[in-house]
């Protein structure tokens, strides 16, 4: 079926760390890739996103890297900080129209000084 | 100007009681969606509608879940005969549509409405 999916629901790092984050994804047909943080008790925020002709895309300490080979994402936190600590969403959009994001389950991130 | 906002931000309600979430999408998007986040659980995609088209209704649970779109602006969920499974946070999220060609689809999301059935 098609789902997302996190290779683990906790991340525990310290601060200064790199923190990369991982999301795989079962539908082949799917172009666009967005990730999300969400702190407690908020709405998911948007990160970055990145489009299936593309395989790395960075931001501000933030890089999102797309395997389509192994339908494998990833997001990488340079200098993690404590106010990084959420829970980190992937989701991907399945190609057509007007159809809804498919989100994952989320990875708890924890960020300890 | 302003982002998603949602009212109200909690909601206590009795089972079978109704309830009306309302969702004020970004001015300029046009495509808007609900979700519904049970507690440490991924979203779940309920409703989704893009201007004057039909909505896509295929992620509402039950024929107890509603939604309407007035004016192509706010949008109201309604739920009918609450029960307790219904508990959850619910997120509208809105965005440009897909099909606009060099747009982006990226949804941005409001706080949610946390609603407890008791």
């Amino acid at each position: 079926g098609e789902s997302v999916g996190l290779h683990l629901p906790t991340l525990s790092v310290q601060e200064g760390d790199n923190s990369i984050i991982n999301c795989a994804y079962s539908n082949s047909a799917s172009d666009y890739f967005i990730w999300y943080k969400q702190e407690s008790g908020k709405g998911p925020q948007f990160i970055i996103d990145i489009r299936s002709n593309m395989d790395k895309r960075q931001g501000q300490r933030v890089t999102v890297l797309l395997n389509k080979t192994v339908k494998h994402l990833s997001l990488q936190i340079a200098a993690t900080q404590p106010g990084d600590s959420a829970v980190y969403f992937c989701a991907e959009s399945p190609g057509q129209a007007g159809t809804a994001l498919i989100f994952g389950k989320g990875t708890t991130l924890s960020v300890s000084s | 100007g302003a982002g998603v906002s949602q009212s109200p931000s909690n909601k206590v309600t009795e089972k079978g009681k109704d309830v009306e979430l309302r969702c004020d999408p970004i001015s300029g998007h046009t495509a808007l969606y609900w979700y519904r986040q049970s507690l440490g659980q991924g979203l779940e995609f309920l409703i989704y509608f893009q201007g004057n088209s039909a909505p896509d209704k295929s992620g509402l649970p039950s024929d107890r879940f509603s939604a309407e779109r007035t004016g192509g602006s706010v949008s109201t969920l309604t739920i009918q005969r609450t029960q307790q499974e219904d508990s959850a946070v619910y997120l509208c999220a809105s965005s440009f549509p897909r099909s606009q060609r060099g747009a982006r689809e990226t949804q941005y999301f409001g706080p949610g409405t946390r609603l407890l059935v008791l």
